[in-house]
């Protein structure tokens, strides 16, 4: 079974730019959430999707956004690019939300 | 804001000995999680608790789900060199509140 994919894994854009970045749940899996990983900060929710519907947002500004498809696949998106949103990004999927969440690899972005 | 105290930060010991870290919240959770993360990975998921007093093994691994709901601990007997790797406790509130909240993790060094 294959596990959660994101892509890419390595990202670099310049200030100002935008970035999508994406993931494939596990199959079978309606919830996917996405996650910025810094060390400063740690661990920090961004937003959960079910059945194409944001059901929870993080404490992130308006920047950030995501969506999901009919397939449960889902991309984020960063607009206005800023040396702070340098981080690992992961996306996690389960099957309803609830329990464990089963995390991709992550993608990389550095913001230069 | 929810917050999740985890300790130790770091911990260093032989092989063979055994490990115990906790987490602690300000707030009720419904499900308590472990995950282990490794460089270039994402978190993986060892043990999910969802009652309060549960005490649930996996392996080597025995996790305790609070009774107050408020804190979680994680055991790891006989420790070996895989075992390193950075150690996070996170908690979800139930409901329609999907969001994992985690602590700041526990970085585990086996001194073979």
């Amino acid at each position: 079974k294959a596990g959660v994919t994101q892509t890419p894994r390595y990202l670099i854009k310049t200030r100002g730019q935008q970035v999508t970045l994406s993931c494939s749940p596990i199959s079978g899996h309606r919830s996917v959430s996405w996650y910025q990983q810094t060390p400063g900060q740690g661990l920090q929710f961004l937003f959960e999707y079910f059945s194409e519907t944001q059901r929870n947002k993080g404490n992130f500004p308006g920047r950030f956004s995501g969506r999901q498809f009919s397939n449960s696949r889902s991309e984020m998106n960063v607009s206005t690019l800023e040396l702070g949103d340098s981080a690992l990004y992961l996306c996690a999927s389960s099957l309803d939300g609830g329990g464990g969440y089963t995390f991709g690899s992550g993608t990389r972005l550095t913001v230069v | 804001g929810q917050q999740l105290n985890q300790s130790p930060q770091s911990m260093f010991i032989q092989e063979g000995e055994d490990v115990s870290m906790n987490c602690t919240s300000s707030s009720i959770f419904n499900t308590w999680l472990w995950y282990k993360q490794e460089p270039g990975e994402g978190p993986v998921l060892l043990i999910a608790l969802y009652k309060a007093g549960e005490l649930t093994s996996n392996g080597r691994l025995t996790a305790q789900f609070g009774i107050t709901r408020k804190d979680s601990f994680l055991n790891i007997s006989a420790s070996i060199p895989s075992d390193v790797g950075i150690y996070f406790c996170a908690g979800q509130p139930g409901g329609s509140n999907y969001k994992l909240t985690f602590g700041k993790g526990t970085l585990l060094t086996v001194n073979p």
